[in-house]
């Protein structure tokens, strides 16, 4: 099992830019999650799915948009990019709402 | 909202001894679980352990265990014989057992530096 993967591992975009980042599983998991960890601040959830077809907000949406048409993947997408969203980004999947989560590698993106 | 707080943004400790990471976290739920994860530089995170709310006994997990105390709300991870790969930042994670979101609730993390 490659457990959650993400592409790019780094990525630098210039304002206005948009950009996915994909993620994909294989453990068959049906909740999966998109944070962004920035200095001082822990991970704060952006988008999360509980299974194909269904997601919801989290702590910090603004700016983002997911969608879930197959269990495995589960891209973000930036629509416009600002300075504001230079962070480190993860995906996680978890099998149900109770169990603990698995976190992919995360993306460095800046915004210039 | 929950919240999850970790009070100690820095710690240290000498290899070999052992030491105590904080975590308070706010909620009025009675069902939920906790968690520990690990982030060393690679930036993976990596869980440590985790503890249900109903289960009295802490959990364990070899060099690492947990005091949680319920009705503090507290939920502290020691590390025991502290070695070198041990150095790392440490969030403390909160999940609420009810309801379908997929809720999770971090800490700002603990950066622990393990001196030779």
């Amino acid at each position: 099992n490659a457990g959650v993967t993400q592409t790019p591992k780094f990525q630098v975009l210039k304002t206005g830019q948009s950009m996915t980042l994909q993620c994909a599983q294989d453990m068959n998991h049906e909740y999966m999650s998109w944070y962004r960890q920035d200095p001082g601040m822990g991970l704060r959830l952006i988008h999360y799915s509980v299974g194909a077809g269904i997601t919801d907000q989290g702590e910090v949406p603004n700016g983002y948009n997911v969608s879930r048409s197959t269990t495995e993947d589960f891209p973000l997408r930036l629509l416009s990019a600002a300075p504001s969203q230079t962070s480190v980004y993860f995906c996680a999947s978890s099998r149900t709402s109770y169990n603990e989560q698995f976190f992919g590698p995360g993306t460095r993106l800046t915004v210039l | 909202a929950q919240t999850v707080t970790q009070s100690q943004p820095e710690m240290s400790v000498q290899e070999a001894e052992t030491v105590t990471l904080s975590c308070t976290y706010d909620t009025s739920e009675s069902d939920y679980y906790l968690f520990w994860y690990k982030q060393p530089p690679s930036r993976q995170m990596i869980l440590v352990i985790r503890q249900e709310a109903y289960k009295q006994q802490n959990a364990t997990e070899n060099r690492f265990s947990v005091n949680f105390q319920k009705a503090a709300k507290s939920f502290s991870l020691k590390i025991s014989d502290s070695q070198l790969g041990d150095a790392a930042m440490y969030f403390c994670a909160y999940r609420s057992a009810s309801g379908t979101g997929n809720q999770f609730y971090f800490g700002t993390g603990t950066s622990l530096t393990v001196i030779p």
